[in-house]
């Protein structure tokens, strides 16, 4: 079965400060790795997403994340973060079915 | 590009009451729909998923129900809430089984 953990539940950081949000995936098949944000009341809307090829892949609003196979690892990094940065972020992976597996979520607060 | 409505945006029921969510989708067809409900503070549950019409499968034991009864139409429903069913409900889609694609939500409150 398959199955996604994000470590952190909240991360605070100043504005223009570097950030990463971790993500640990498991599973027996191959996966595709989503990065996904949502705003208070909202629905989720995609950063970024793994299918194959290069490991390291870039999404949208400055956001970066690299594949790592072998530590089964999604993490997502932003050089320099802003105030409207502030979300909640959820990683995600399908393998296999029609199904997706969302982690927790991670609760990104960026501070002036 | 696809769109996805749902309706309405908030409710507010007393227990035991009926419910009914809908979720209509554009742009695309033969699309894979999902029900997802999120608790406060808390992550994403599949609730259920349709990858045609009339086909349902659910993922988790409830009093909830869905039905697909057009390609673009997907519906949740309850005979009677409980205050557990309190929630952000999220429909959304995916083709060709890439990412998936996420309506704007329907807050329900179950007093």
């Amino acid at each position: 079965a398959q199955s996604v953990t994000q470590l952190d539940s909240q991360v605070p950081v100043f504005e223009e400060a570097p950030v990463e949000l971790r993500c640990n995936y498991s599973s027996s098949v191959s996966v595709y790795l989503f990065w996904y944000v949502q705003y208070p009341n909202q629905g989720l809307q995609l950063l970024l997403k793994y299918l194959s090829g290069s490991t390291l892949v870039k999404g949208i609003n400055g956001f970066e994340a690299e594949f790592n196979k072998s530590q089964t690892s999604f993490h997502l990094r932003k050089p320099s973060v802003h105030i409207s940065d502030t979300a909640e972020y959820f990683c995600a992976v399908r393998g296999g079915t029609y199904k997706y597996i969302f982690g927790t979520g991670t609760r990104l607060k960026v501070l002036a | 590009s696809q769109t996805i409505h749902q309706w309405p945006a908030t409710l507010v029921q007393p227990v035991g009451s009926p419910l009914s969510l809908e979720c209509t989708v554009e742009g695309t067809s033969n699309p894979n729909l999902y029900w997802y409900r999120q608790a406060a503070g808390r992550g994403l549950q599949l609730l259920f998923y349709s990858v045609g019409i009339g086909q349902i499968s659910s993922e988790v034991p409830q009093n909830l129900s869905a039905s697909r009864p057009q390609d673009r139409q997907f519906i949740l429903s309850s005979k009677k809430l409980l205050l557990s069913d309190s929630g952000f409900y999220l429909c959304a889609l995916s083709v060709w089984d890439n990412e998936q694609f996420f309506g704007p939500g329907t807050r329900l409150t179950v007093l």
